[in-house]
């Protein structure tokens, strides 16, 4: 089983839709949980973190993450061109950070 | 405040032949790591420097890398020999030191091309 786990895509939606991404993890002593984003060609940059049970909202993101189910989401609302990108879940617990495959997104105008 | 910076951005090299790429994580970040994302592959774990000592080595492929860094502060990853499946793009990332494990800032990375 992989340490962190997303599906590879490609998910596509169409602008304004509201776009869902998931990520799993095996590590159940994984105490940060990290959205980043990669656009082609470029390097991962961090767009959310969340470290506790529940809902964590900045702007048009919203971070999802359930403990128990070792489990953590990134809802993506109205979404644009400008989002699509590859979304890589990063997983850290201890100094170790493990990355996801990365989900690619396209979002259709 | 610089961000993490990588060198070179583009290598292409014979097999055989050594590289050494080198990153300059963020001041005052303890925390280095490096990562290879391969075409069409996840991006994988190599290794963790805090400051100067290797806390985890555990994703580097075989001995032909080799991670060093000195004074804690700047990294240096070298393969030799280069072999074609070392093809893809070597990230560096650092984070400063917490109990929480804190975000990781990335550099550009350099794309690493055996022929």
């Amino acid at each position: 089983q992989k340490e962190v786990e997303q599906n590879s895509g490609p998910l596509s939606v169409p602008e304004g839709a509201i776009a869902s991404l998931n990520c799993t993890y095996s590590d159940r002593g994984s105490q940060s949980f990290f959205w980043y984003r990669q656009y082609s060609g470029k390097s991962p940059e961090l767009i959310m973190f969340i470290y506790s049970n529940g809902d964590k909202e900045d702007g048009r993101f919203t971070a999802q993450l359930n403990k128990a189910s070792q489990y953590v989401s990134l809802l993506i609302r109205d979404s644009q061109p400008s989002d699509s990108a590859t979304y890589l879940c990063a997983v850290s617990g201890g100094f170790k950070t493990i990355f996801g495959a990365g989900t690619r997104l396209f979002v259709k105008a | 405040e610089a961000g993490v910076t990588q060198f070179p951005s583009h290598s292409v090299i014979e097999k055989g032949q050594t590289v050494t790429l080198r990153c300059d994580p963020i001041s005052g970040h303890d925390n280095l790591y490096w990562y290879r994302r391969v075409m069409g592959k996840e991006i994988k774990f190599l290794l963790h420097f805090v400051k100067e000592s290797k806390q985890d080595e555990s994703g580097m492929p075989n001995n032909r890398f080799l991670a060093e860094r000195t004074g804690g502060t700047y990294s240096t990853l070298k393969v030799q020999p280069a072999e074609l499946e070392d093809s893809g793009v070597y990230f560096c990332a650092s984070s400063k030191q917490g109990a929480l494990n804190t975000e990781a800032f990335f550099g550009q990375g350099t794309r690493l091309t055996v022929v």
